[in-house]
């Protein structure tokens, strides 16, 4: 079964808009973390933002804030005042606990092309 | 500045060839992941390692070989088992027994292709 499940293949965004990319997840487990990521054309994988299962509030970093509802498994990534720079490919991604004891292994949904449009 | 050097950038393999990506880590990192990224999908578990001289397979290992003899170094094989190497690999890296919230730190990845 698919654990992170990112339904929009691609988004196109004016700039200076905000953008709701979508993740849901699946697990058993109480204790777990997402993370988003972002992937520009160049490659490699920029962490952005960190949301975790006891966490109350929504997590927020700079322009990137967590839309985490719990109750229905997903945590779906808000950029606000989108920029040129933000154009690249999106991960959210989880960790489970119980895969824990120095073993950080995360899952990863499909992603998602951002494109931001002047 | 602390970081995660893969190379060669872009890699090319011959039909029955082996090839080797090198991965290098100067954060003081224990633990090293190595992934692979094929079009439209999201990074998939090649192998990991926890400490020197210890590695686990992960969901693909199969035509796939490492080895952790440096704590910095985590060298991946493409053999030629593995039919479909055609992929972008990527390199991460954490410290041991982090906790839930550690990121991955990633490398900038190895494109390679068959010729």
């Amino acid at each position: 079964a698919q654990k992170i499940t990112q339904t929009q293949p691609g988004m196109f965004v004016q700039e200076k808009e905000a953008v709701t990319l979508d993740c849901t997840y699946d697990t058993s487990d109480q204790s777990y973390g997402l993370f988003w990521y972002k992937q520009p054309s160049s490659g490699e994988m920029i962490f952005l933002i960190y949301q975790g299962s006891y966490d109350e509030q929504n997590a927020t970093e700079g322009r990137y804030s967590l839309n985490f509802q719990k109750a229905r498994k997903s945590a779906n990534l808000v950029i606000s005042a989108s920029q040129l720079g933000d154009s690249a490919m999106y991960f959210c991604a989880m960790r489970e606990d119980s895969f824990s004891g120095g073993y950080n292994k995360l899952i990863f949904g499909a992603g998602t092309r951002l494109a931001v449009h002047p | 500045d602390g970081g995660i050097t893969q190379s060669p950038k872009y890699l090319f393999r011959k039909e029955g060839q082996n090839v080797t990506l090198s991965c290098e880590q100067n954060l003081n990192h224990d633990a090293m992941y190595w992934y692979r990224q094929d079009p439209g999908q999201g990074l998939r578990l090649i192998y990991y390692s926890q400490i020197v001289n210890d590695f686990q397979k992960g969901d693909i290992a199969e035509g796939y070989s490492v080895s952790r003899e440096k704590k910095e170094s985590f060298p991946l094989t493409v053999t030629s088992a593995q039919k479909n190497p055609t992929a972008f690999y990527l390199c991460a890296s954490t410290p041991l027994g982090s906790t839930i919230n550690q990121p991955q730190h990633f490398g900038d990845g190895t494109r390679l292709s068959i010729l």
